[in-house]
């Protein structure tokens, strides 16, 4: 594997609370993403990073914020859960974007 | 906008059955394609690509070829196995480096 690794695997939590959501490389890879993946959705771009401090929206970011404070973190912050952010979300890392991604094994969070 | 269209699942078949899954594409510019597959529990792991028109990936005995007349990167694979069940998903990126686009994913199930 490519040294990704995201934490909790699994998460419950309560509508209204923030949740954050931590996905880390030992790959030393510039780029990072955090995707949401739904039945009927396939996957859907949160946020992504392409470099320390530099990061930017994707398609379904609201409700979302992110922080990249060092090469090998990025961290996914629900600011106040809700139902529909039910999901199971992915960290991605790429150095190059031919070589494709590589994902990590998903966070599944349940919003109650 | 860009998007991937995959054709619907689940899809069932018998061991040493020819399987092809049909992705098809819509993209402003000039997409690489990819294919990725996860299995239960687990992240996507890239299976093949293809970075121009005619070219061909391949990888563990699945094939796919760009095809832009057709805007189409169908994936095969001429006898499958037990262990191929899983979920494939069609992606593109324009090469900005910034955002794939997934498909819906498409189920894989072979009975022996």
């Amino acid at each position: 594997d490519a040294g990704i690794t995201q934490s909790p695997r699994h998460k419950v939590t309560e509508t209204g609370t923030p949740v954050t959501l931590r996905c880390h490389q030992t790959e030393n890879h510039r780029y990072m993403y955090w995707y949401r993946q739904d039945p009927g959705h396939g996957l859907r771009l949160i946020h992504y990073s392409y470099g320390v401090k530099d990061t930017d929206k994707g398609e379904v970011s609201d409700g979302y914020s992110v922080s990249r404070s060092k090469t090998e973190d990025f961290l996914l912050t629900l600011e106040s859960a809700t139902s529909s952010q039910t999901s199971v979300y992915f960290c991605a890392i790429s150095e190059r974007w031919e070589e494709g991604y590589t994902f990590g094994s998903g966070t599944r969070l349940t919003v109650v | 906008g860009d998007s991937v269209t995959q054709m619907e699942g689940p899809v069932t078949l018998s061991e040493e059955a020819f399987l092809t899954i049909n992705c098809t594409y819509t993209a402003t510019g000039y997409p690489s394609l990819f294919w990725y597959v996860q299995y239960p529990g687990e992240g996507l792991q890239l299976l093949l690509k293809a970075t121009k028109a005619d070219d061909k990936g391949s990888n563990k005995g699945f094939e796919a070829t760009y095809r832009k007349e057709t805007t189409s990167f169908h994936l095969e694979k001429g006898s499958v196995q037990v262990s191929d069940s899983a979920v494939y998903f069609c992606a593109l990126t324009l090469n900005t480096g910034n955002q794939f686009y997934f498909g819906t994913g498409t189920s894989l199930t072979v009975i022996p």
